[in-house]
């Protein structure tokens, strides 16, 4: 069983479309996250949700909204999709005070915008 | 300011050696865990290791140790009797408590090549 499965792996999609990235995590954690790894590799965080509450919006575009329907889902819509937005994008997932057991990263979406 | 500096770009080693990759970190939190991910090809992140601010010793997983250096803030990933698949980009990370948000913050990476 994946413990934080995203979905689709690759998406491929026309400026100005909006399009969405779907997150799910088994492992009864309460945060997860979304990153942006960029061309050359460096990841930033995007948005992190606690308990359905956003705890994190670093300088995104507002184009850019995460949705959190429960505890175990984070997904994320972009709007008017621009080339600049290409990228791999990371879904993560969290347990207050189980740092040790690090934070669980899903595969990645490669997004490309044509 | 950058929170977490790897240096190390590239890095190659012979196959059954052991290397040690660089990660120095910058906080003012007293409170902050330090963290090790490989990226292999494939794309995924796989998490290695992990160090508490407040960890006496250094942690140990496996092959993976990380060389903890409080007052230098560095945290080096050593890799012993490395193999074909260590072959990697690998990340530093740090993630601070004072601010109540869990985010982490990562390095530039640096890719770790082994040779036959």
């Amino acid at each position: 069983d994946t413990a934080v499965s995203q979905t689709p792996k690759y998406l491929v999609t026309q400026m100005g479309n909006d399009k969405s990235i779907k997150c799910e995590q088994n492992l009864g954690h309460d945060t997860m996250y979304w990153y942006k790894q960029d061309s050359k590799k460096f990841l930033k965080i995007m948005f992190s949700y606690n308990n359905k509450e956003l705890i994190i919006n670093e300088t995104v575009p507002n184009r850019f909204s995460p949705k959190s329907p429960d505890k175990a889902h984070l997904n994320l819509h972009i709007n008017s999709l621009e080339l600049g937005d290409s990228a791999v994008y990371f879904c993560a997932s969290s347990q207050e005070d189980r740092d040790h057991y690090g934070y669980t990263f899903g595969s990645g979406t490669r997004l490309t915008v044509v | 300011a950058q929170k977490i500096t790897q240096t190390q770009p590239g890095m190659f080693v012979q196959e059954k050696e052991a290397v040690t990759l660089d990660c120095t970190y910058d906080t003012s939190d007293p409170s902050y865990g330090l963290f090790w991910y490989k990226q292999p090809s494939s794309g995924e992140m796989i998490f290695l290791i992990y160090q508490g601010s407040y960890d006496q010793q250094n942690a140990t997983e496996g092959r993976y140790s990380l060389n903890f250096q409080k007052a230098r803030k560095s945290a080096n990933l050593v890799i012993s009797a490395s193999q074909l698949g260590d072959s990697a980009m690998y990340f530093c990370a740090m993630r601070e408590r004072r601010t109540g948000a869990n985010n982490l913050f990562f390095g530039t990476g640096t890719r770790l090549t082994v040779i036959p």
